[in-house]
Order: structure tokens, then sequence, then C-alpha cells
């Protein structure tokens, strides 16, 4: 079984609107840690935000937060008033701690498209 | 303050050849994890390190493949007698194993890969 799941291999977003990226995990963990990073075209990875499992709180950073559902095992990325330069690559990933470290997953990425 | 830094930026090489790929992490962080992203495709897992020490090597596609980091800082990936397979952007990224700390991965820019 895939570990992180996108299932949305492509999205369109008007400028100044809101959108959500969907990113399912499957573990039997009970701690982990869900993350989201950007890749635009020139290729560096970006980390934009962290949700713990333990978390109660849905994280949130600037126009980033992550909409954590423990019992759906979702960790959609919902990122308000949409700009330009938002247009990348998003990748959701997960880490879980094993006894050789933290071991991480990413799933197969989001392109995201903003339209002025 | 510095990020990771990945060199070469771009290698082309020949088909047989062997090549090295550096990656030199954020100062204090310990951790340190090789990936391959092959053309519009997600992450692979390669190897990490946590000091010096390789304790998941799982990833590693072939024993064509090696690493080692020396002093806690530097990393050096070796791909001996190159195929054509292994074109793809090679990404290094590091962080803080620590008390309090969410272990957030900071991306280097990658080395682009290819074997001619």
């Amino acid at each position: 079984a895939q570990k992180i799941t996108q299932t949305q291999p492509g999205m369109f977003v008007q400028e100044k609107e809101a959108v959500t990226l969907d990113c399912t995990y499957d573990t039997s963990d009970q701690s982990y840690g869900l993350f989201w990073y950007k890749q635009p075209s020139s290729g560096e990875m970006i980390f934009l935000i962290y949700q713990g499992s333990y978390d109660e709180q849905n994280a949130t950073e600037g126009r980033y937060s992550l909409n954590f559902q423990k019992a759906r095992k979702s960790a959609n990325l919902v990122i308000s008033a949409s700009q330009l330069g938002d247009s990348a690559m998003y990748f959701c990933a997960m880490r879980e701690r094993r006894n050789t470290g933290n071991q991480f997953y990413f799933g197969t990425g989001t392109s995201l498209t903003v339209i002025p | 303050g510095a990020g990771v830094s990945q060199s070469p930026s771009n290698k082309v090489t020949e088909k047989g050849k062997d090549v090295e790929l550096r990656c030199d992490p954020i100062s204090g962080h310990t951790a340190l994890y090789w990936y391959r992203q092959s053309l519009g495709q997600g992450l692979e897992f390669l190897i990490y390190f946590q000091g010096n020490s390789a304790p998941d090597k799982s990833g590693l596609p072939s024993d064509r493949f090696s690493a080692e980091r020396t002093g806690g800082s530097v990393s050096t990936l070796t791909i001996q007698r190159t195929q054509q397979e292994d074109s793809a952007v090679y990404l290094c990224a590091s962080s803080f194993v620590g008390q309090g700390s969410s272990y957030e991965q900071y991306f280097g820019p990658g080395t682009r890969l290819t074997v001619t």
C-alpha cells in the first residue's frame, strides 16, 4: 500500500481564490509527522508546513493551513488567496520513527497552476 | 544563514563512467538524506545518515550506488559504472534531530545527472 497518496495530478485555481490539495496517508504508528513541500520550476524543495500526529489544532503558516483529519488519515493543504507565485508542484510527506531513525515517505505530487 | 548546498548543479557523463555528487548540509543538522527524482516523478529515498553512520541503506537501487559522510557534515554519493536509467535529479536534504524538533527537511538545489 502507498504510504502517501495524492490523487490530484494537476489542479487549477483562479488567482485570489482558495485551493485544497488532497493528501491521505497510511500508518499504524501513533506518533508521526506530516509535511507539505513546494517545488517550483526551479527545482528546489521548499518546506511549507508541519503537523504532528498529537497536535489537536490544525497547523497554519501564513496563507497555508493543513486540514488534519486523523480518523480519516487525511492531511490536506489549503492555500488561501492564491498568487501566481504559488504555481508549482506540491508534495505531501510523512515521517515515521524506526529503529534506524526517521523514515520519510513522499507522495507523487500535485501540480498547481494559478490562473490570472 | 547558509542552506544545503550541492555540487555540481549539472553533470553530464558517459555511460559506464563513475560520478561523485556532493552535499553540504546545514551546519548543526545531524541527519542527512539522499533522494532521487526522475522527470515528473516524486522523490525516491536512497539513503539516510545520522551523524557519519548510515542506519538505513534500503533505498540504494543497486551495488553501484554508495554514499559516505565524514565529520558529520559533507556527504558524497557515488555512482559507479553509470547507466542511462541513472539519469535524474539527485536531491540532498538535512534536518535537525533533537528535543522538540519536528524534523522537517531542508533540501538543496539538487544535481541534475544526465548519462549519455
